[in-house]
């Protein structure tokens, strides 16, 4: 079973900070098949970076993804307002066929 | 632009089925993969299972003895049954597409929580 490992489980910024995020499996993937989620409250996840690094249709530029092998990131350059959210990776492929990290919440300082 | 909808009864009682619809408007079903995932009370996200577009499917190896999902091309709907129910069930349950290349997540429903609760 391929488990998805996100790191820290809660990152604490200001507007403006650049947020890195982790994402390691336990054994490598591939990189098209890695992709990452954001999610506010009450609301389904919104696809961001999809293939560990390209941007979604409509994803500000501020939003990067990049990895390879075991472990990936997601940068946020300079975290707007509405970037305070929780961030799921999420890989196909193994057994079971889909999964997901634990999420990661960015969350105001 | 695909929109997808979830219906169904918002309680079910322990050892019941969990039964819900997800009716996709605006766009094909074809050639998608159609799912399940869920999301306990302040947890993460669990996918259940799928049903590709022609209807064969494949599910999450913990849940596999329990579910069955099934898709209704004519009507744009797929369902989601979930046998002998227990309180760890009680979840937001979303359905969502994703593609045939990169299987991602692209669209999304609203969720809807289900109480597993006499």
């Amino acid at each position: 079973e391929i488990v998805l490992t996100q790191s820290p489980g809660t990152l604490s910024l200001s507007p403006g900070e650049r947020a890195t995020l982790s994402c390691r499996a336990s054994e490598g993937i591939s990189s098209s098949y890695l992709t990452w989620y954001q999610q506010k409250p009450g609301q389904a996840p919104r696809l961001l970076i999809y293939g560990a690094s390209s941007r979604a249709s409509g994803i500000p530029d501020r939003f990067s993804g990049s990895g390879s092998g075991t472990d990936f990131t997601l940068t946020i350059s300079r975290l707007e307002p509405e970037d305070f959210a929780v961030y799921y990776c999420q890989n196909y492929g193994g057994s079971p066929l889909v999964t997901f990290g634990g999420g990661t919440k960015v969350e105001i300082k | 632009q695909v929109q997808l909808q979830e219906s169904g009864p918002g309680l079910v009682k322990p050892s019941e089925t969990l039964s819900l619809t997800c009716t996709v408007s605006s766009g094909s079903m074809s050639p998608y993969y159609w799912s399940w995932i869920r999301q306990s009370p302040g947890k993460g996200l669990e996918w259940i299972g799928y049903v590709y577009y022609s209807g064969s499917t494949h599910y999450h190896p913990s849940l596999q003895s329990r579910v069955t999902i099934s898709v209704d091309t004519s009507e744009k709907k797929f369902s989601l049954s979930l046998t002998s129910v227990t309180a760890a069930d009680t979840a937001v349950y979303f359905c969502a597409r994703m593609g045939v290349t990169g299987f991602r997540f692209d669209s999304w429903g609203r969720g809807t929580l289900v109480t597993v609760s006499s």
